[in-house]
């Protein structure tokens, strides 16, 4: 099925270490967008690209990273986690039909 | 502080019943969408709306655009328990660029 695939679904992190979360689109959208949804707030944009080789920071940038190498992928990357990145993670593309959203990573950090 | 509102924050109503529920900005939206999710996944697109007091219908959902393009609503005929789930309005606005930015949502319960 088209549409957009995160992995991984579930995670737990210990405080300081790192990891990645994937995300890859095949509806070939050029924007693709990276939010976290915190009980009661929302979601709220972390990094977005508008296309390979493009990115730039949303609302809470501080404490991760992203690349986009091609139109397909746009990881995200935490470098050191802290408890104040629990949260669930969701990566989403959006073409002229508005956002598809992946299914979410749910992450905590202890 | 939320560019967009939306109320009520939570709704439980019995099967059958009717709702409402409301985006507000205090700005300009050069569009609006609604989306519905449910839990453990991803918000779903239901509509997309651009034009100052435009009514859609999508089954038994009816979603109109304010004249002034600064609220929303969406109001649900005869609730269903697959109705349940959260509901969120995003709005873009022409000084945010090409991003739309999310509302806390409305958490809805329909019980049978």
């Amino acid at each position: 099925n088209a549409g957009v695939t995160q992995t991984p679904k579930f995670r737990i992190l210990k405080i300081g270490q790192s990891m990645t979360l994937q995300c890859t689109q095949d509806m070939n959208h050029n924007y693709m967008y990276w939010y976290r949804q915190d009980p009661g707030m929302g979601l709220k944009l972390i990094y977005y690209s508008v296309g390979a080789g493009i990115t730039d920071k949303g609302e809470v940038p501080n404490g991760y990273n992203v690349s986009r190498s091609t139109t397909e992928d746009f990881p995200l990357r935490l470098e050191l986690a802290a408890p104040s990145q629990t949260s669930v993670y969701f990566c989403a593309s959006r073409g002229e039909g508005g956002y598809t959203f992946g299914s979410g990573t749910r992450l905590t950090v202890v | 502080t939320q560019l967009l509102e939306q109320s009520p924050q939570f709704l439980s109503i019995q099967e059958g019943e009717n709702l409402t529920v409301y985006c507000n900005s205090s700005s300009v939206f050069s569009s609006l969408q609604w989306y519905r999710q449910e839990p453990g996944e991803g918000p779903v697109l239901l509509v997309t709306v651009v034009t100052g007091g435009e009514v859609k219908k999508l089954k038994r959902l009816t979603f109109q655009f304010g004249d002034a393009r600064k609220d929303s609503s969406l109001h649900i005929t005869a609730a269903q328990p697959g109705d349940t789930g959260l509901y969120l309005c995003a709005g873009a606005y022409d000084n945010y660029g090409q991003n739309f930015v999310f509302g806390p949502g409305t958490r809805l319960s329909v019980l049978p």
